[in-house]
């Protein structure tokens, strides 16, 4: 079984401060994590992806996170932020338990708000 | 480049009505996922297909049927419509499970399609 948390359902920060979204996951295997964005009525972009390879993971428009085994976690962070980081951000895991084609299960999902 | 089409965008039925939506993966792409997002809800998995076979299953009702057809596009059937089941509702694409068998790839997501079931 594979479970996330996403520990905040609202994070505010002030334009040009840092960005930290925090996640931790639960699985049985070795998990694939990923962060993904969704803008309002829009689809969801893929971040970035961590799986199994170098532990901190630099994705698009300067957001990384680092997978951190001993903690359970992949917190998402961005050192500035601009006002177009606005949206709802989703952690997501894939524990590859099923062989091939194994759905995501996503966290509840964290809503940044950007102040000017 | 080429990202994954859903059709339609948006669909209003009645209850009771049957719906189909469809999915048209990235080219060279071999399997395709639905999720369901209820309004305010995180996505959730309802079944996937690799090379036109049944792979993974998630929290699909039995009333909701899917398969992948030979040029890799999916179509999802769901019938005697509730208002429950209005919801967005995306299709994601992948290149599969490679030769490791482990789905490492990531799944690239369509617009969605919004469905309104009044």
């Amino acid at each position: 079984a594979q479970s996330v948390t996403q520990l905040d359902s609202h994070v505010s920060v002030s334009e040009g401060t840092p960005v930290l979204l925090r996640c931790n996951y639960s699985s049985s295997y070795s998990p694939s994590l990923f962060w993904y964005v969704q803008h309002p009525n829009k689809g969801l972009q893929l971040l970035l992806k961590y799986t199994s390879a170098a532990t901190l993971v630099k994705g698009i428009n300067g957001f990384e996170a680092e997978f951190k085994k001993s903690e359970t976690s992949f917190h998402l962070t961005k050192p500035s932020a601009h006002m177009s980081d606005a949206a709802e951000y989703f952690c997501v895991v894939s524990d590859n338990s099923g062989g091939g084609a194994d759905g995501l299960t996503f966290g509840k999902g964290t809503h940044l708000i950007i102040q000017p | 480049a080429a990202g994954v089409i859903q059709s339609p965008r948006h669909l209003i039925k009645e209850k009771r009505e049957t719906a189909t939506l469809k999915c048209y993966p990235i080219p060279r792409h071999d399997t395709v996922y639905w999720y369901q997002q209820g309004p305010g809800q995180d996505p959730q998995f309802l079944i996937s297909f690799y090379e036109k076979m049944q792979s993974d299953k998630g929290s699909i009702p039995d009333r909701f049927s899917a398969q992948q057809f030979s040029d890799y596009h999916s179509e999802l059937n769901m019938s005697s419509l509730e208002l429950g089941d209005s919801a967005l509702y995306f299709c994601a694409s992948s290149l599969g499970v490679g030769t490791s068998g482990r789905s490492s790839y990531e799944q690239y997501f369509g617009p969605g399609t919004r469905l309104t079931v009044t």
